[in-house]
């Protein structure tokens, strides 16, 4: 089964309000990247957090990590119908990534 | 700009046949990766490569083999091809520099099997 497990599956927002995703995994990580992938097309990284970091900031994006739960999560703000994407966090430990479901998110004009 | 293609956005193929895709970096990468990814499976990982001529097995190897003659170049095989490998083909690649390791996508390769 995967590690990364993303929560919710699917989420529908207005544009300008915040879109938080959730991701849990299973086992010990050296760190935890979310990735983009819009409609038909290959992934984009957005942002890694490293094991001892706690919450990480790239402009309207915010990702915070939980080892004791074994969790992360994305926030979205202010969003804008160009987020309009799927989302997938991955977990990296020794060459290996191991890839979430996804969060489809569709934002509304 | 960093760059990773694939031979093709979409192949349609026969069940039976032997299937080639390609994939072509760039950045001077050491590491590159094939990944499937299906509706509710996310992405699973299929074979990496972390040197010239070097691979390893990811988590669902069977049915696919690899090559990795050149630094920048790193293939996909379907010795016969079925319908089950019908699928989006995705490559990626990256460099470990002090545990900042984000991978760099192609497109995709939309693989129907007939």
């Amino acid at each position: 089964s995967q590690q990364g497990e993303e929560d919710p599956q699917a989420l529908s927002i207005q544009e300008g309000e915040n879109a938080t995703m959730n991701c849990s995994y299973k086992t010990s990580i050296n760190n935890l990247q979310w990735y983009r992938q819009n409609s038909g097309r290959g992934l984009v990284h957005l942002i890694l957090i490293r094991s001892n970091e706690r919450e990480k900031h790239s402009g309207r994006l915010r990702v915070t990590l939980d080892t004791s739960k074994k969790s992360s999560s994305l926030l979205i703000t202010a969003s804008r119908a160009a987020d309009t994407a799927s989302y997938f966090c991955a977990t990296y430990r020794t060459y290996k990534y191991i890839f979430g479901t996804g969060t489809r998110l569709k934002v509304l004009a | 700009d960093v760059k990773v293609t694939q031979s093709s956005r979409y192949l349609v193929k026969r069940t039976g046949e032997k299937v080639f895709l390609e994939c072509v970096q760039d950045m001077d990468h050491e590491n590159m990766f094939w990944y499937r990814q299906d509706p509710g499976l996310g992405l699973r990982l299929i074979y990496f490569s972390y040197d010239v001529k070097m691979k390893e097995k990811g988590d669902i190897p069977e049915g696919y083999s690899v090559s990795r003659e050149k630094k920048e170049r790193f293939s996909l095989i379907l010795e016969s091809a079925s319908t089950n490998q019908t699928s989006m083909y995705l490559c990626a690649s990256n460099i470990l520099a002090g545990g900042y390791n984000e991978q760099f996508f192609g497109p995709g390769t939309r693989l129907t099997v007939l």
